[in-house]
């Protein structure tokens, strides 16, 4: 079946604009998870959804980064006059339901959106 | 919340060599610790994984062991061959906040061939 998938797959803007990146995880996945990755570094966590509870923010590293997850299934990550140190890849990644003893929550993850700030 | 440390930060062996990355976890509560390998430019995937109910699981050359008391696990790689070098990372899944998994800061496999 169809994998995590992201969009854009490239993004450049210019310093001081909105972007908008969107993941549409795996079908009944209810975990999401957003991540950064820059050029040769970890995996520095955003934010992440499960099912109804409140989105865990603690990553997002300043107010100008937001995300939403409508209806549990799409989600859209936004950054608000972008700078050019949020040049990096933003990785999704979805997982099945959590807290069930005997159940793999391996994270399956997009191919990223590549952001670069001009 | 979990907080997951991993080393070292790279690892360099000769082709044939064992390679081991240690993880260690904070949070008593985990369950469940998934390894996983990005390559260059590509995407992280799961390769092996464990759940706190078992200390040790092997797939071929790839095995991960778990020392619950001391809260770390290990990756261990045999017989290295150059397609193996790329960047590993642990994880640990917790039983608060939800289910987050915490991820390592990465270790930078070389397999000198």
């Amino acid at each position: 079946g169809a994998g995590v998938s992201q969009s854009p797959s490239n993004k450049v803007t210019e310093k001081g604009k909105d972007v908008e990146l969107r993941c549409d995880p795996i079908s009944g996945h209810t975990a999401l998870y957003w991540y950064r990755q820059s050029l040769g570094q970890g995996l520095e966590f955003l934010i992440y959804f499960q099912g109804n509870s409140a989105p865990d923010k603690s990553g997002l590293p300043s107010d100008r980064f937001s995300a939403e997850r409508t209806g549990g299934s799409v989600s859209t990550l936004t950054i608000q006059r972008t700078q050019q140190e949020d040049s990096a890849v933003y990785l999704c990644a979805s997982s099945l339901a959590v807290r069930t003893s005997g159940i793999r929550n391996e994270q399956f993850f997009g191919p990223g959106t590549r952001l670069t700030v001009l | 919340g979990e907080n997951v440390e991993q080393h070292p930060s790279t690892l360099s062996v000769q082709e044939g060599d064992s390679a081991v990355i240690k993880c260690t976890y904070s949070d008593s509560a985990s369950n469940y610790f998934p390894w996983y390998k990005q390559e260059l430019g590509k995407r992280p995937q799961l390769i092996i994984d464990i759940r706190s109910n078992v200390g040790e699981k092997k797939d071929q050359r790839i095995a991960v062991t778990l020392n619950k008391t001391a809260k770390h696990f290990s990756l261990h790689i045999t017989e290295t061959q150059p397609e193996d070098s790329a960047v590993y990372f642990c994880a640990a899944r917790g039983n608060t906040n939800a289910g987050k998994s915490t991820f390592g800061d990465g270790t930078t496999l070389t397999v000198k061939p």
